[in-house]
């Protein structure tokens, strides 16, 4: 089936601008996961919806930083007033719930590429 | 969750075996071991999964000391587009947890 999928692909803005990247998750997965890798860094984690429950935020990385998921689907992530800094790739994954008892692996799209000039 | 080390960089001669350590001493009894690779500009891959006992799938073989306290990645044989950054992960439930990626090991598989 389609796998996750995100847009834009690339996004390329002036500093100070709002961005929106959209993540659409795999069908069935209640969990969806956002994460950046910058150049010459690793994988870092930003926010993660599951279901219902308030949203894990504690890896954004400033209050410019947002993301909702609307009817428990596709989600946005919003930058405010971007930097330079904010330069990197951006990408979601998403899975089945899991819970107490078992772990799903993560699935994750091509992401999109951010360059703030 | 436990902190995972893992080489920087491993060659590997294409049709060969290619051998990923990790090694993750910290680990607790209710931490899984996880991989995942990243072929360069795409998001990272699942690859495989284990708690204690070895694993095998279509992809490779995760092999974990009996102190669990290191794992392998075996790609029983290795191809070009094997060459990729492989990440070893620890996890622990609740299933929809976050992934802590460390630098990973950058595989070069050569012919």
């Amino acid at each position: 089936g389609a796998g996750v999928s995100q847009s834009p692909s690339n996004k390329v803005t002036e500093k100070g601008k709002d961005v929106e990247l959209r993540c659409d998750p795999i069908s069935g997965h209640t969990a969806l996961y956002w994460y950046r890798q910058s150049l010459g860094q690793g994988l870092e984690f930003l926010i993660y919806f599951q279901g219902n429950s308030a949203p894990d935020k504690s890896g954004l990385p400033s209050d410019r930083f947002s993301a909702e998921r609307t009817g428990g689907s596709v989600s946005t992530l919003t930058i405010q007033r971007t930097q330079q800094e904010d330069s990197a790739v951006y990408l979601c994954a998403s899975s089945l719930a899991g819970g107490n008892s078992i772990i799903y692996e993560q699935y994750f799209g091509p992401g999109t590429r951010l360059t703030v000039t | 969750d436990a902190k995972t080390t893992q080489p920087p960089s491993m060659d590997c001669a294409e049709g060969r075996a290619a051998n990923l350590p990790c090694n993750h001493s910290t680990i607790s009894g209710n931490e899984y071991v996880y991989w995942y690779r990243q072929i360069h500009s795409q998001g990272p891959q699942y690859i495989i999964h284990g708690l204690k006992n070895n694993e095998t799938n279509e992809m490779a073989s995760l092999i974990i000391t009996e102190d669990r306290k290191s794992s392998t990645l075996i790609l029983p044989h290795a191809t070009l587009r094997d060459t990729a950054v492989y990440y070893c992960i620890v996890r622990s439930l609740p299933g929809y947890n976050k992934l802590i990626f460390g630098a990973g090991t950058r595989l070069a598989v050569h012919p």
